[in-house]
């Protein structure tokens, strides 16, 4: 059964710098999003991205995200200076058109 | 905007008891509303899911049921097993591709 991947499962940082997560989604799915659960707590939406552009975005999804499809495969999210508070659990999905939203294994950021 | 409520945020049950998960919503919108189950450090992962034009939707020892009218749907799980142990996520949403919204879990625990 094909599944979302995620890379890599673990990234850690210096407080400041770049970091860029990385997800396969499953290939034929068309919406993406990525969501992010803080340490005990509830998964939360940042984006969703449909048709090579974001189709919707929560307030945590400020101007220090990006997210990126550069090929037919990959789906970015970059976080441009990341703080002590960017530290989480973060989940990448993906679905086809009104359907179920599968999830990835999961990138654990920590921010030093 | 959508709010899930979830409760309890812990459930203990004997192996072979049943257990209930209950969750509210808010937004009269909200026609979808899928079940996931994360088990500790893996990604969420779809159990069951219901839409809107139906009360009650079964799968083996799961069912989901849903009443509208009073913007609230459950969980039930018979003849609970130690592999049942996990966190339950409830969750909230227009149609399958757009933003879940999700309840805080419930951490279901069954004792052999």
């Amino acid at each position: 059964e094909p599944e979302v991947t995620q890379t890599p499962s673990h990234q850690v940082t210096q407080m400041g710098q770049e970091v860029i997560l990385r997800c396969v989604p499953i290939s034929n799915h068309l919406y993406f999003y990525w969501y992010r659960q803080i340490l005990g707590q509830k998964v939360e939406f940042l984006v969703s991205f449909y048709n090579n552009e974001i189709s919707e975005k929560s307030e945590i999804f400020d101007d220090q995200f990006s997210v990126e499809r550069p090929d037919g495969s990959n789906f970015t999210l970059k976080i441009r200076s990341t703080k002590l508070e960017d530290s989480a659990m973060y989940f990448c999905a993906s679905s086809l058109q009104t359907d179920q939203q599968y999830f990835g294994p999961g990138t654990r950021l920590t921010v030093l | 905007g959508e709010n899930v409520e979830q409760h309890p945020s812990t459930l203990s049950v004997q192996e072979g008891d049943s257990a209930v998960i209950k969750c509210t919503y808010s937004d009269s919108a909200s026609n979808y509303f899928p079940w996931y189950k994360q088990e500790l450090g893996k990604r969420p992962q779809l159990i069951i899911d219901i839409r809107s034009n139906v009360g009650e939707k079964k799968d083996q020892r799961i069912a989901v049921t849903l009443n509208k009218t009073a913007k609230h749907f459950s969980l039930h799980i018979t003849e609970t097993q130690p592999e049942d142990s996990a966190v339950y996520f409830c969750a909230a949403t227009y149609s399958g591709n757009t933003p879940l919204v999700f309840g805080k879990g419930t951490r279901l625990s069954v004792i052999a």
